[in-house]
């Protein structure tokens, strides 16, 4: 979707390393979700933001965390990354009252 | 908790042939139901949705899809595929809950025989 992209779309890493992904929405919407998406998994939600630094934990959030200082932007921190990390992240937005979620372009994280 | 299950992890049809892939979800009350398209290397895209009212929805690029809630699904159908259908679909429950938060399905890899 044109109103969301993210940051960087591709990034190798070595395990042990912090890595924060970025999500940039110039929709205004009020909520933005973080995903990852494994090979039959289909996409798994890790955190969530409803508001300006109002945000809660999904179903895979062991290792990630998250932040969101303005409503533009939510970021995606993996403290020390690890292999098992290694996945391609999607970031969503959605707005008040409106369910459906409009997808970035997705990032691609190795860890090594 | 809601959840979805989409049986076929892979479809392969042929150019021009009907298309059904199907959901199902588990949910107390009426969900919100969506399927969303993933082509190779892009972020998913809204195909259409269910909130409520007419059972049968249209979607984008002739797509539709009918919920039925006595059986618990909400199959999408194409009458005609195109080879550039091939993509990979899911489909998505949502509860209408505060975070406005989707669960979703594995996927359905569709390929598409020339």
């Amino acid at each position: 979707d044109a109103g969301i992209t993210q940051s960087p779309r591709h990034k190798v890493t070595e395990t042990g390393t912090p890595v924060t992904l970025r999500c940039h929405q110039t929709e205004n919407h009020r909520y933005m979700y973080w995903y990852r998406q494994d090979p039959g998994h289909g996409l798994r939600l890790i955190h969530y933001s409803y508001g300006v630094k109002d945000t809660d934990k999904g179903e895979v959030s062991d290792g990630y965390s998250v932040s969101r200082s303005k409503t533009e932007d939510f970021l995606l921190t993996l403290e020390s990354a690890t292999s098992s990390q290694t996945s391609v992240y999607f970031c969503a937005m959605a707005g008040t009252g409106v369910y459906e979620q409009y997808f970035g372009p997705g990032t691609r994280l190795t860890v090594t | 908790a809601q959840s979805v299950t989409q049986p076929d992890i892979h479809i392969t049809v042929s150019e021009g042939a009907s298309l059904e892939l199907r959901c199902n979800y588990s949910y107390g009350a009426t969900p919100y139901l969506f399927w969303y398209v993933q082509s190779p290397g892009q972020g998913l895209q809204l195909l259409l949705k269910y909130f409520s009212g007419d059972t049968l929805v249209q979607g984008i690029k002739g797509f539709e899809a009918e919920f039925k809630r006595s059986q618990s699904s909400f199959n999408l159908r194409k009458p005609s595929v195109h080879w550039s259908d091939a993509a990979e679909y899911f489909c998505a429950v949502g509860a209408g809950n505060a975070g406005n938060m989707l669960t979703f399905g594995g996927g359905t890899r569709l390929m598409v025989k020339p």
